[in-house]
């Protein structure tokens, strides 16, 4: 069964400063991995998707993320955190299978900006 | 830009009773989703919906729990007897046809209170 897991609930950045979140995944089949973004008060809004092509998969807002086989990880990055990217951050894997469109995701990880 | 809503956004209840939790999908989405967090946990997947049947679901979703489109607009999901441990956020999501998990849209949820 595929899941994933996030290092650190709670991450604190200074504004300027680079932004690493770290997902690691487990899966028996080559995996989808996503990242998604909720602002308070609103709904799960989908940053990057790594489905198979590149490694470094680029997404909005500046960020982006490496898929490492070797290292089971896609850890999402920012070069220079904004105080607009205070948010929960989620990492998902979607599970294999035909028609299957379950995503298992990570607790999350709060990203605080401090100015 | 379309988005996914869900009224309403936090309701109390007590055990035992009846809710019924409501959702608008994106007007032409075709698969709908429901999803919940319970606190300081994962997200996890409850059920899938495809052309008015459960496409899949979770050993969540027991019968306690049901799902309907009772019209052309709303999907809904109801907890027939609640318990405590039902507090959660429940997100509802929608994807297009033809589009898997990787373009879901998520609401901005509904955090459900059991008493």
């Amino acid at each position: 069964a595929q899941s994933v897991t996030q290092l650190g609930s709670h991450v604190s950045v200074s504004e300027g400063a680079l932004v690493l979140l770290r997902c690691n995944y487990s899966s028996s089949v080559p995996p989808y991995l996503f990242w998604y973004v909720q602002y308070p008060n609103q709904g799960l809004q989908l940053l990057l998707k790594y489905t198979s092509a590149a490694t470094l998969v680029k997404g909005i807002n500046g960020f982006e993320a490496e898929f490492k086989k070797s290292e089971t990880s896609f850890h999402l990055t920012k070069p220079s955190a904004h105080m607009s990217d205070a948010a929960e951050y989620f990492c998902a894997v979607r599970t294999s299978g035909a028609g299957s469109y379950q995503l298992t995701f990570g607790k999350g990880t709060k990203l605080s900006v401090i100015p | 830009e379309p988005e996914v809503t869900q009224t309403p956004s936090h309701q109390v209840t007590q055990m035992g009773q009846e809710v019924i939790l409501r959702c608008v999908p994106i007007s032409n989405h075709l698969y709908f989703y429901w999803y919940r967090q319970i606190l300081g946990q994962k997200v996890e997947f409850l059920v899938s919906f495809y052309n008015n049947e459960i496409s899949e679901k979770s050993e969540i979703f027991d019968d306690q729990f049901s799902v309907e489109r009772p019209d052309g607009s709303n999907f809904t999901l109801k907890i027939r007897s609640t318990k405590l441990e039902d507090s959660a956020m429940y997100f509802c999501a929608s994807s297009e046809a033809g589009s898997g998990p990787e373009k879901l849209f998520f609401g901005s949820g509904t955090q459900l209170s059991v008493l």
